[in-house]
């Protein structure tokens, strides 16, 4: 069974703090996807990332690929109030199936 | 305009009594998926379609059963709700192919939702 842990669970930070938000596993995933879900939303597709060591960058946000795909890091720079949710990442896990990490609640306070 | 439409948003059953949520998609994707989504919790995979293909997870409940009549729609049947199944319930459809070189564009678009409540 493949497995997405994250960390931390929960956050909160004050606004203009960094933060990162891990995504690990002992399974090797072909691509990984990180979304953000706000309360009574579907979860929204932030980024994917193909590659092992891939970086990729989207705003404040900055999102990683380990070498040996099986982790991924998202970090974000200057926290805004508006960055609040549920973080979640997502691997493809076989043909056409996503497994979902466990989440990471971020609260952004003002 | 709305891609991936959940109706309704809001769901009440009581307590053994069948109900069915329904998702529909203007994108033409080949691949539709249902998660269900406990409060603070990640999306579980209950089934997904490859066009009329069906395949269901291994640990999803006999309880839940799926339908899917064409490209456009598809069904979640909870044929005796328990109190254990009041959650959110997600619909996805994907870009997917499956071929190699798609990886990149792999993408899930969700629905808003339908939170069931059972009474």
């Amino acid at each position: 069974t493949q497995l997405l842990e994250q960390s931390p669970q929960f956050l909160s930070i004050q606004e203009g703090e960094n933060l990162t938000v891990y995504c690990n596993s002992s399974s090797v995933f072909s691509s990984l996807q990180w979304y953000r879900q706000e309360p009574g939303e579907g979860p929204v597709l932030l980024v994917t990332v193909v590659t092992g060591g891939e970086v990729k960058k989207l705003k404040r946000l900055t999102f990683q690929f380990g070498d040996a795909r099986k982790d991924s890091s998202l970090h974000i720079t200057a926290a805004q109030p508006g960055d609040t949710g549920l973080y979640l990442c997502a691997g493809a896990a076989g043909t056409y199936k996503y497994i979902f990490g466990t989440g990471t609640r971020l609260k952004v306070l003002a | 305009d709305a891609m991936v439409i959940q109706n309704p948003r809001y769901q009440v059953t009581q307590f053994g009594k069948p109900v069915t949520l329904s998702c529909s998609q203007t994108l033409n994707h080949n691949v539709m998926y249902w998660y269900q989504q406990k409060s603070s919790q990640a999306p579980k995979l209950l089934f997904h379609y490859y066009d009329k293909d069906f395949n269901n997870e291994a640990d999803t409940p006999d309880n839940f059963q799926s339908r899917r009549p064409n490209t456009s729609f598809c069904f979640l049947d909870i044929r005796s709700p328990g109190l254990g199944d009041a959650a959110m319930y997600l619909c996805a459809t994907s870009t997917r192919t499956g071929g190699l070189t798609s990886a990149t564009n792999e993408k899930l678009f969700f629905g808003s939702g339908t939170q069931l409540s059972v009474l």
